[in-house]
């Protein structure tokens, strides 16, 4: 059974540090999915990794792969309020859906 | 706009009641997803479809029940027998195995 755990599970944090989030799972796979959730919202779709070593980034925000240690990792670089949400990684392995991680709930505070 | 609709945005459900949740997607994908969400918690899948007339059990289908007879709608019918409904339901699709899902807005479902 694939687990995926994450954490921390809940971070404050001060506008303009850095911070990473970490995403660890039990089963061999190469794709893995970050997602954001607004309070009462929907999911939104972050970053797609597809492959060992992947990094990509969009704006404050890097996500990267390592599949041999099965760990993903999200950074925040100098963060700012409006990054204040509850971030999921999500794997999935052959035709199944996705198993999600529990989430961390980031608040950032001025 | 393509997208996913999900309908209704707020549901209750009496006690014995069964009701369904829809979900229309006009992305022409192929694989369609059903999640729940508690509080606090990540998603669980209930069930998936990767193509037409044919859908799996995810990891909490029990008290669950769904039909894909169009690519299009993927219907989850909560049944009398889910004992424990009130959650937050995500419908997702994606063109296959190892592509991104895209996520409608979510039916809130309550007890009566």
């Amino acid at each position: 059974e694939l687990k995926v755990e994450q954490n921390p599970l809940f971070l404050s944090m001060q506008e303009g540090k850095n911070y990473t989030i970490y995403c660890n799972y039990s089963t061999t796979s190469d794709r893995l999915y970050w997602y954001r959730q607004d309070p009462g919202k929907s999911l939104e779709s972050l970053f797609v990794l597809l492959s060992n070593g992947a990094v990509k980034q969009e704006g404050r925000l890097m996500a990267s792969l390592d599949t041999k240690a099965r760990l993903s990792t999200l950074h925040i670089t100098a963060a700012v309020h409006d990054l204040s949400a509850t971030y999921f990684c999500a794997v999935d392995i052959e035709v199944d859906g996705l198993t999600f991680g529990k989430g961390t709930h980031l608040i950032i505070q001025p | 706009d393509g997208g996913i609709t999900q309908s209704p945005k707020y549901l209750f459900r009496k006690e014995g009641q069964n009701v369904t949740l829809s979900c229309e997607q006009n992305l022409n994908h192929d694989a369609m997803y059903w999640y729940r969400q508690d509080p606090g918690q990540g998603l669980r899948l209930i069930y998936y479809s990767q193509i037409v007339n044919d859908f799996q059990k995810g990891d909490i289908a029990e008290g669950y029940s769904v039909s894909r007879e169009k690519k299009e709608s993927f219907p989850l019918t909560v049944t009398s027998a889910q004992k424990n409904p009130t959650a937050f339901y995500l419908c997702a699709s994606s063109w296959g195995a190892g592509q991104p899902q895209h996520f409608g807005d979510g039916t809130r479902l309550s007890i009566l």
